[in-house]
């Protein structure tokens, strides 16, 4: 199956700096890519949506100043967390399709990134 | 809006235990549902996708139903072992999105 991958699979940084996830698909080309975000014990959110050479579509009450997505390559998918503080501390989980996929939709999930903010 | 519901929340079973995990949508104008599998700390394993044309899916212990009419699909998994601890979370789309539900999380107890 398709594979997608995350780096760093988690990060400490102290509040007000930012920081950086890359979102990876290894086998194939996305041009649409995901975030989520998952506090514990919780389901995943959807962020937005990444499309490769436009600008992201953010869900409601996502900031996206805050949270800058950049999708430059059809493999490649950013997530910067800007002025980071601790109520950003989560789990951020990406996942791209393949559009060449068996299935049509479906979606290939990263390993996550745990980020917590000091 | 699509709202996805699973019951149990939480499910704890003796290992041999045949059970069912139960995933509701409120929109029935799907064209697939997936199972996933996610680990604690880890990001999510794709279990089973069943097309909206299809009534089950089976992948070794695990069978997956869709009752797209009704808005539910359950989860069945035989003869269960330890290694099957995990959050199970069902998910459909809605457009380019999935909607995921809060997940049931099942342990296997030795």
């Amino acid at each position: 199956g398709a594979v997608v991958s995350q780096h760093p699979s988690w990060v400490i940084c102290k509040s007000g700096t930012s920081v950086k996830i890359e979102c990876r698909s290894l086998d194939f080309q996305a041009t649409t890519m995901f975030w989520y975000r998952q506090f514990p014990k919780q389901s995943l959110m959807l962020m937005a949506t990444s499309n490769e050479g436009s600008k992201a579509t953010y869900e409601q009450g996502v900031e996206k100043d805050k949270f800058l997505i950049n999708h430059a390559s059809l493999t490649l998918s950013t997530l910067t967390v800007t002025s980071a503080h601790p109520e950003d501390s989560s789990f951020y989980i990406c996942s791209a399709r393949d559009p060449e996929g068996e299935f049509y939709n479906e979606q290939f999930f990263g390993p996550g990134t745990r980020l917590t903010v000091l | 809006k699509q709202e996805v519901t699973q019951i149990p929340a939480a499910l704890s079973v003796p290992e041999g235990e045949n059970l069912v995990l139960n995933c509701s949508f409120t929109d029935s104008a799907i064209y697939n549902l997936q199972w996933f599998r996610q680990d604690p700390g880890k990001g999510l394993t794709s279990l089973l996708l069943i097309q909206s044309s299809q009534r089950e899916q089976t992948s070794g212990r695990l069978n997956a139903s869709l009752d797209k009419s009704s808005g539910r699909s359950t989860l069945y998994i035989a003869a269960s072992q330890p290694g099957d601890s995990a959050t199970y979370l069902c998910a459909v789309p809605s457009g380019s999105r999935l909607t995921f539900g809060e997940g049931t999380q099942l342990t296997v107890n030795p």
